[in-house]
């Protein structure tokens, strides 16, 4: 059945170093998108991505949609700790119906 | 945040009783989903309604069924619990596999 890969499943870094987490879906996707979970709470959504190629900016996160439409990456430059949370791509099931998520990347930051 | 309200927020329960968790939006969207989460496993669909009493299978479905009498409210069922249930639930609202808009969560541990 389709899938949603994401990589790595946790990461750790030090305040001020840089993330990336990889999310890889096992068909072609119409769009994905990106949720943020902070500890405790409920998975947040950040952005949705459409296009080929494309590449949407929110202040310190870079998000990536890839050529073939089947693979993604968020970037955090420079973490702080309130980045802390995990972090989920989804894209859409074949029937246009749900959302299957990848299982996240869970970062953590020490200052 | 969207106007999603989950109950009760915090559950525990016995093997073998039923149990029913209940999700009430404001929003009037179309769709409603019920998802789980566990370490190591991400969110996994439920099951899911497209309209009142429009109902569909998820990703893990045994064991749950689901409600949907009104609009606002969409209710997920174990109909005798099991400790392999033992999770926190999440609702979610959205129009179809766009945008998905999560409630609180409920925590239910079944001894």
């Amino acid at each position: 059945g389709q899938q949603v890969m994401q990589i790595p499943q946790y990461q750790h870094v030090q305040e001020g170093e840089d993330f990336t987490t990889y999310c890889n879906s096992s068909t072609t996707l119409s769009n994905i998108q990106w949720y943020k979970q902070r500890p405790g709470g409920h998975p947040v959504f950040l952005i949705q991505l459409v296009k080929s190629g494309e590449v949407k900016k929110q202040k310190r996160l870079t998000f990536q949609f890839g050529e073939a439409k089947k693979n993604s990456s968020l970037h955090i430059t420079a973490t702080q700790t309130t980045d802390v949370g995990t972090y989920f791509c989804a894209g859409r099931n074949q029937a246009g119906t749900a959302l299957i998520f990848g299982k996240g990347t869970t970062l953590s930051v020490s200052s | 945040d969207a106007g999603i309200t989950q109950s009760p927020r915090h559950k525990v329960t016995e093997t073998g009783t039923p149990v029913t968790l209940r999700c009430h939006q404001t929003e009037n969207h179309r769709y409603m989903y019920w998802y789980r989460q566990d370490p190591g496993h991400g969110l996994r669909l439920i099951h899911y309604s497209y309209g009142v009493k429009d109902t569909d299978k998820g990703e893990v479905s045994d064991g749950y069924s689901v409600s949907r009498s009104k609009t606002e409210d969409f209710l997920l069922t174990l109909e005798s619990a099991t400790s392999s249930q033992t999770s926190v639930y999440f609702c979610a609202i959205g129009s179809g596999a766009d945008t998905q808009y999560f409630g609180p969560g409920t925590r239910l541990t079944v001894l």
